[in-house]
């Protein structure tokens, strides 16, 4: 299920599980959106992006699908696993495309 | 190793001292990063490298916060009179290329700062 811990959401599955992560953005005009995932003492690591002209995109056991019209982006992961644990942020370009920003992050928690 | 590097990785400091934390880029990565990351939170920006000039210093929280790039490549970020709400993970990222290219940043594991 999902809650909210102290201070990130939190989606707690099972190993094998399919698991969905997901965000909104509040900017109709941002055209490009990436998903991080930061485990526990590390820095963020690139998964996935998507641009504004797809509104699906496939990598390996992960899909990031964009639904323009409610400005919301999710990241599905197949079959979750253990090493799967980890926060999931997404993320946008700001400042002419100079950087990015970061929403809060959502927790995943697989348990075997 | 190929990665993004940080020294140090962890730095228990006094209010008021002052902080320098190192971050060591990709080699040949021309564009770097420094973020700052609170418990709970996703990473905030500070400021961006293009080569040896700083691009865009926007999200650099007051004065105290400074950064440099000298040689465009290791940059230090440099933290005066330091406060308790300093304290914070320190993250650096490079990137190969910059703008609409690509949104994959490399990043380092991070300098903890606990200003106590």
């Amino acid at each position: 299920g999902e809650s909210v811990g102290l201070h990130l959401p939190t989606l707690s599955v099972q190993e094998g599980d399919n698991s969905i992560i997901n965000c909104a953005y509040s900017n109709s005009a941002s055209d490009y959106f990436i998903w991080y995932k930061q485990e526990s003492g590390k820095g963020p690591q690139f998964i996935i992006d998507i641009r504004s002209n797809m509104d699906k995109r496939q990598g390996q056991r992960v899909t990031v699908l964009l639904n323009k019209t409610v400005k919301h982006l999710s990241l599905q992961i197949a079959a979750t696993q253990p090493g799967d644990s980890a926060v999931y942020f997404c993320a946008e370009p700001i400042s002419g495309y100079s950087t990015l920003t970061f929403g809060k992050g959502t927790m995943l928690l697989v348990s075997p | 190793g190929a990665g993004v590097s940080q020294t140090p990785s962890n730095k228990v400091t006094e209010k008021g001292k002052y902080v320098e934390l190192r971050c060591d880029p990709i080699s040949g990565h021309t564009a770097l990063y420094w973020y700052r990351q609170s418990l709970g939170q996703g990473p905030e920006f500070l400021i961006y490298f293009q080569g040896t000039g700083a691009a865009d210093d926007s999200g650099l929280p007051n004065d105290r916060f400074f950064a440099v790039r000298p040689e465009g490549s290791v940059s230090t970020l440099k933290i005066q009179r330091t406060e308790r709400g300093d304290s914070a993970v320190y993250l650096c990222a490079s990137s190969l290329t910059w703008g609409r290219d690509t949104g994959e940043l490399f990043f380092g594991e991070g300098s903890r700062l606990t200003v106590l």
